[in-house]
């Protein structure tokens, strides 16, 4: 059974650059989309950006311009870096597997909370 | 960008009673629609993906239905760990993928 581990500085401050790692255990990163999906406090679930082994990344528009995703195969994880944070990016982001027998998000980290301070 | 409008935002219902959650995209997903199921502090569960697959260990009281831009989530018989907020989510053709706003459905 796949499991997935977010990790994050918990803490970043306003301007500076956020990165965001995923571990995952228990299966391998091929064939797989993965991808980075995040909630405000109290809010509802934002897309961020899908890698997938063969190279392809896609992002949301609203975020693209300093996103980044990457896949390390050696390593098992999901990388993310998001540039120039501000408050707005205060949230907890996950890391999310997208089954493509099911086209859905069949399994998630348990979520990193990270604080946008100024 | 496809939008996903969920209604009601809050559905306040009895343990027992039957919830019917609505999920209305701006344009047509085909059948590329999935539910979701989140309890406070706790990552989104799957439930039901194709818009009607119940996926893997998902009790039947959940079902789901609906193609192209309209949606249902229906829960036979709500049980106490039912309440709970819900999100649809649709994997169209191009990104982004998109969430609804999600329904809270609430002891009454």
């Amino acid at each position: 059974q796949v499991e997935l581990h977010e990790s994050g500085p918990g803490l970043v401050k306003a301007s500076e650059t956020l990165s965001l790692s995923c571990t995952v255990s228990g299966g391998s990163l091929s064939n797989i989309f993965w991808s980075w999906i995040r909630q405000p406090p109290g809010k509802g679930l934002e897309w961020i950006a899908y890698a997938h082994s063969s190279g392809s990344t896609k992002y949301s528009p609203s975020l693209s311009s300093r996103t980044t995703i990457s896949l390390d195969t050696s390593k098992n994880q999901v990388s993310l870096k998001l540039y120039s944070v501000t408050a707005a990016d205060t949230a907890v982001y996950y890391c999310a597997r997208e089954n493509t027998n099911l086209w859905a998000f069949d399994a998630w980290g348990q979520g990193t909370m990270i604080t946008v301070s100024s | 960008e496809i939008v996903l409008t969920q209604s009601p935002a809050t559905l306040s219902l009895s343990p027992g009673e039957r919830a019917t959650l609505s999920c209305r995209a701006s344009q047509s997903v085909s059948t590329y629609l999935a539910w979701y199921q989140q309890k406070l502090g706790q990552p989104p569960r799957l439930l039901i993906y194709g818009a009607s697959n119940r996926a893997a260990g998902i009790p039947a009281r959940f079902s789901g239905s609906g193609s192209g831009t309209d949606f249902t989530l229906t829960i036979s018989s709500l049980q106490p760990e039912d309440f709970a907020v819900y999100y649809c989510q649709q994997r169209g053709t191009y990104p982004p993928w998109t969430f609804g706003q999600g329904t809270n459905v609430e002891v009454k």
